[in-house]
């Protein structure tokens, strides 16, 4: 079965500090993998989504990166933290069948990050 | 307007009792639609995907209008455990295989 891993669960970090959260899938090969946060008491808002190795799409403008440096590992990363990106960050994948449609999207346990 | 909505409710219902949520969507072209369910402080997990005809699954039944372009979900026999919110999720439709989520009801079940 497959499984999908994030850490650290919570972070606590300064205005300005860098940031690498890290998102693993294990037991299936070649997802779609996805970033979204979700700040307090909003919905969920896509940051990333990445269909292959060194494919990385971005949705939104921000001062957050991803890299997706194997198969199943997608990170996401911040030169210099801004008090607004404190949230719940929360990994997913799918699979892609048929070739056509969009698959159910499964998530990690999330990393809650706290900017002060 | 949102690409996907939903009433935030909260539903405060009593345990037992029969609730319904309904979600609408804008684009006429999208082909796959589910319901999540997200608990406090936790990640969305999937409830139900929903098919065109309709389905059920145990207590909880998703309904699917094309025409009106609207997802329902209705559930039975409420219990404590049933509180969350619920979001509805919507495909892209484009190439890039993304879902669209709701911002969510929350639904609340008391004793």
């Amino acid at each position: 079965s497959q499984t999908i891993h994030q850490w650290p669960a919570t972070l606590v970090q300064p205005v300005g500090s860098p940031l690498s959260l890290e998102c693993t899938v294990e037991g299936t090969s070649n997802p779609n993998l996805y970033w979204y946060r979700q700040a307090a008491g909003r919905g969920l808002q896509l940051l990333f989504y990445s269909v292959g190795i060194g494919q990385i799409s971005s949705e939104v403008p921000q001062n957050l990166s991803a890299s997706r440096p194997q198969d199943r590992q997608f990170i996401l990363s911040s030169k210099k933290l801004l008090l607004s990106d404190s949230g719940f960050y929360l990994c997913a994948w799918s699979r892609i069948w048929g070739g056509a449609f969009p698959d159910t999207q499964y998530f990690g346990p999330g990393t809650r990050l706290t900017v002060l | 307007r949102k690409e996907v909505e939903q009433d935030p409710g909260p539903f405060n219902v009593p345990e037992g009792a029969t609730v319904a949520f309904n979600c609408t969507y804008s684009n006429s072209a999208s082909q796959s639609f589910f319901w999540y369910r997200q608990d406090c402080r936790k990640e969305p997990k999937l409830l139900m995907s929903v098919y065109s005809s309709g389905n059920e699954d145990g207590r909880f039944t998703a309904q699917l209008n094309r025409a009106s372009q609207y997802i329902s979900l209705l559930i039975r026999d409420s219990k404590l455990s049933d509180s969350a919110t619920y979001l509805c999720v919507v495909s892209k439709m484009d190439s890039s295989y993304k879902l669209i989520f709701g911002s969510g009801t929350r639904l609340l079940v008391r004793p």
